[in-house]
């Protein structure tokens, strides 16, 4: 079983519309939490950490749920320069003082005029 | 801006060839990472130095080798370059108590 499951999409939305989808976890102790986002050929990049309260950032609202272990990521008001694939990110402690970041899969994202 | 930056894009290597993979980093991270992405299986962490000639396994270290002999550079080798290990291999930096890394634009390695 992987450690990091995501939805792979895509999922296509029209502009101005809402998305949002979901990233479940294996690991319970697993500590920090966060979406990367990566553009068709191009290397990820930090887009949002995931905090226990959920957080928002401009159109993007991030949601952590321990209990059932899964992430979620919201789009507001799609863009075309939204379509990317989405990398949910967990980040494991290892008996290291520094953990080690899972990566998911990624999930595709098509905004469509 | 941080930049992290990889030797090559795209390399074409055959069957039991050594290959080196350079990555080099301008912001004095601690942190360095090399990853191979596949699709399907994201992003899969094969080793990572948190200082200068100190490494660790990370979860598929078979087959490779990496070395940290200056504090902005790592480099991932493949002794004897298999098919298997066709793939894109990005290299990411950060810093020590961080958990934004910085990756470089990768290298899709093929091995025919």
């Amino acid at each position: 079983r992987k450690e990091v499951e995501q939805d792979p999409g895509p999922f296509n939305v029209p502009e101005g519309a809402t998305v949002a989808f979901n990233c479940t976890y294996s690991n319970s102790a697993s500590q920090s939490f966060f979406w990367y986002r990566q553009d068709c050929r191009k290397e990820p990049k930090l887009l949002m950490s995931v905090y226990s309260s959920g957080n928002e950032d401009g159109r993007f609202t991030a949601q952590l749920n321990r209990a059932s272990q899964y992430i979620s990521l919201l789009i507001r008001d799609s863009k075309l320069s939204d379509s990317a694939t989405y990398l949910c990110v967990v980040n494991v402690m290892t008996t290291d003082s520094w953990g080690k970041l899972q990566f998911g899969a990624g999930t595709q994202v098509v905004v469509t005029p | 801006d941080v930049k992290v930056t990889q030797s090559s894009r795209y390399l074409v290597k055959r069957t039991g060839e050594k290959v080196f993979l350079e990555c080099v980093q301008d912001m004095d991270h601690e942190n360095m990472f090399w990853y191979r992405q596949d699709p399907g299986l994201g992003l899969r962490l094969i080793y990572f130095s948190y200082d200068v000639k100190m490494k660790e396994k990370g979860d598929i270290p078979e087959g490779y080798s990496v070395s940290r002999e200056k504090k902005e550079r790592f480099s991932l080798i493949l002794e004897s370059a298999s098919t298997n290990q066709t793939s894109m291999y990005l290299c990411a930096s950060s810093f020590k108590n961080s958990y934004e890394q910085y990756f470089g634009p990768g290298t899709r390695l093929t091995v025919t």
